[in-house]
């Protein structure tokens, strides 16, 4: 099974910082990866997929990068709905796996 | 407007049975592959099952492999997943959700939940 390791588990930070959540992949999995932002009660949002690719709806904001085993979520100039938590997702292979989550908390 | 209604979760003894429903509306459900993902209290995401569009074929994690049975209903835009002989540790939300690839892909649209509470 692919293993994912996001990095940090919780980050604190202010409204307008620009943040960076990593994500790593214990093998490669080429682009085939996708961001989720879930807030509390919520279901998972979609924000990225194929590790870059900006889904339709979702903030400019929010931009992905990194391939092979080695991804990052950077979003730029922190927004109030921006506090949540951040899922990776890879699909290269069956068992679909994601990372713990990272928490986003107001500093 | 795509839209997931997810139903059928309970509170169900351990080693019972349960049927959960996912209706969906605004697309052609029958060109995708559907699947289920759970989020226990408190925890992250576990991926549950996976179907294809003609749903000939599925995909299930060791977790639940033998217990869980995910199909589907194309003539009535609705996906299920039967949950077997279950356990404590499969109390959760469960959601269910688009898959944007043939079957192993990501999810771009979710249902709001459904909970499952496995408890005596």
């Amino acid at each position: 099974d692919i293993q994912m390791t996001q990095s940090p588990s919780t980050l604190s930070a202010s409204v307008g910082d620009t943040v960076t959540i990593t994500c790593r992949a214990s093998h490669y999995i080429s682009k085939w990866l996708a961001w989720y932002q879930q807030k509390p009660g919520k279901a998972p949002e979609l924000l990225i997929s194929d590790a870059s690719s900006e889904t339709n709806g979702a903030p400019s904001r929010f931009s992905g990068s990194g391939g092979g085993t080695v991804f990052t979520l950077t979003i730029s100039g922190l927004q109030p709905g921006d506090f949540a938590t951040y899922y990776c997702q890879q699909y290269n292979s069956f068992p679909i796996t994601f990372g713990q989550g990272t928490r986003l908390d107001i500093k | 407007e795509v839209q997931l209604l997810e139903s059928g979760g309970g509170l169900v003894q351990p080693g019972g049975s349960l049927r959960l429903s996912c209706s969906a509306s605004g697309f052609n459900f029958g060109s995708y592959a559907m699947g289920w993902v759970r989020q226990a209290p408190g925890k992250g995401l576990e991926w549950v099952s996976t179907i294809n569009p003609s749903g000939d074929r599925t995909y299930n994690p060791d977790s639940v492999k033998g217990r869980f049975t995910i199909s589907r209903d194309n003539s009535e835009n609705t996906l299920f997943l039967q949950m077997n002989t279950l356990r404590g540790e499969d109390t959760a939300i469960y959601y269910c959700g688009r898959v944007l690839a043939a079957t192993v892909g990501w999810l771009d649209t979710w249902g709001q939940g459904t909970l499952v509470i496995v408890s005596s």
